[in-house]
């Protein structure tokens, strides 16, 4: 079964960078994923494709300081120079035959 | 630019029946996949349901299979999700989004309340 699992939260400091983690289940390593960012009573905004080399392509307007990055079953969303705007929580999402369209369970960032 | 807006949200009893809407603007909405994507109050996203391009094919979460039919009209740049037999664990923002395999726009989002 594909699961994607990733942390409730995370926080760090206004100015500093985060890395945040989806991790896919056994079996999947090779899976690309998307992440998705949905600010306080807004709708998801899509960031990036994530693919299982690192290798990112993201959407339009996504800012310079955002930036993926992978390693086996891991898939990371590296935020740079962090922005109070930048507080929300975090989806990764990820798709396949038979399967269907996946979420993980999000993570919530604070920034400090 | 790309614009998604949900619409037909609402108050209903378990057991009723709503119709949510996108309309579609900024892009060849024939062209692209379409899915509905639900968020309960305080939860996380979940897949509802997906339709390709020309309409021919659609499938749903085991959840809402049976009971909800999503649809589109190309020629009105808007899709649809009808909603039959709802329950109170239907009770969730809905939110259209665009793409095939990843959803690369999203719309605001539709609140349904399914209670009496």
């Amino acid at each position: 079964q594909l699961v994607l699992t990733q942390s409730p939260s995370a926080s760090a400091s206004l100015g500093a960078s985060v890395k945040l983690t989806c991790t896919l289940s056994s079996g999947h390593s090779s899976y690309a994923i998307a992440w998705h960012q949905q600010q306080p009573e807004k709708g998801p905004r899509y960031l990036m494709k994530l693919n299982s080399d690192g290798s990112h392509s993201k959407g339009d307007g996504i800012p310079d300081r955002f930036s993926g990055s992978s390693s086996g079953a891991e898939r990371y969303l590296t935020i740079s120079s962090l922005q109070s705007e930048d507080e929300a929580d975090y989806y990764c999402q990820t798709w396949g035959t038979g399967i269907n369209w996946v979420f993980g369970g999000g993570t919530k960032l604070t920034v400090l | 630019e790309v614009q998604l807006v949900e619409s037909g949200g609402g108050l209903v009893q378990p057991g009723g029946s709503l119709r949510l809407s996108c309309a579609a603007s900024g892009f060849t909405f024939s062209s692209y996949w379409m899915h509905w994507v639900r968020q309960a109050p305080g939860k996380g996203l979940v897949w509802v349901s997906r339709i390709n391009s020309d309409g021919s094919s659609t499938s749903y979460a085991d959840s809402v299979k049976g009971r909800f039919t999503i649809s589109r009209d190309n020629a009105k740049n808007t899709l649809y999700l009808q909603m039959n037999s709802l329950r109170a664990e239907d009770t969730a923002v809905y939110y259209c989004a665009r793409g095939m395999v990843l959803f690369d726009y999203w719309g605001q989002g539709t609140l349904v309340t399914v209670s009496s």
